[in-house]
């Protein structure tokens, strides 16, 4: 079965510098979220799109931001790159129609994103 | 106080016994429940979800719900040295379609199954 995919799978950048990320849901489903999880640390979440709108926003930082397009793939921005940045970022993408499964989400293999 | 809470272990079980790992949350309007499965540097995967109160029961897995002690917990069966892994409880506030609800995460339990 087909699955989240997220590019690139590892990034290293400068302190200052912008990076993107990129996820490409599950066919049919219309909910992507956005979860950053630091070394050690428990996922935390960022940010939510369903039907390419932003539904829900948590701990992110006013350098980042993210849309979803309209063939439902989103993608992050994170600019003025710090050092705690350093982390996992995953995806995962859920279905709004899914009976009995009511937001059931599937998480991508992730970004490990460095910043030097 | 986390909204979601776990007993971070290490929890050490030898092979072929019982593995029972806990969750408590403190949101009462809670409605959903997820248990995921984390090796080391790879991504939470969902072997379990509940949202009834009960047992639930999927192959060597059983999740269990009680809503009014706002207590959730998963037990392995049958451990496998590749059961080793961080179990994370996660709690999403609504039972909801047409929409998202962010999972709110507990910090994992550390499960070591011993050959």
């Amino acid at each position: 079965a087909a699955g989240v995919i997220q590019s690139p799978r590892h990034l290293i950048k400068e302190k200052r510098e912008t990076a993107t990320l990129k996820c490409y849901p599950i066919p049919r489903h219309d909910t992507v979220y956005w979860y950053q999880q630091g070394p050690g640390q428990d996922p935390q979440f960022l940010i939510s799109f369903y039907e390419k709108m932003q539904s829900d926003k948590g701990s992110i930082p006013d350098r980042f931001s993210a849309q979803q397009f309209s063939d439902y793939h989103s993608e992050l921005n994170m600019s003025s790159l710090e050092l705690g940045d350093s982390a996992l970022y995953f995806c995962a993408s859920s279905s709004s129609s899914g009976e009995g499964s009511y937001n059931e989400q599937f998480f991508g293999p992730g970004t490990r994103l460095t910043v030097l | 106080q986390k909204e979601v809470e776990q007993n971070s272990g290490p929890l050490s079980v030898p092979e072929g016994a019982i593995a029972s790992l806990n969750c408590t949350y403190s949101d009462r309007v809670s409605q959903s429940f997820f248990w995921y499965r984390q090796y080391s540097g790879k991504s939470p995967e969902l072997i379990m979800s509940i949202y009834s109160n009960g047992d639930k029961e999927d192959g060597r897995f059983t999740a269990q719900l009680n809503k009014a002690s706002q207590y959730v917990s998963l037990l392995i069966r049958d451990s496998q040295p590749s059961d080793s892994a961080t179990y994370l409880c996660a709690v999403s506030p609504f039972q909801f379609q047409g929409g998202s609800e962010k999972l709110v995460f507990g910090k994992g339990t550390k499960l070591t199954v011993n050959p």
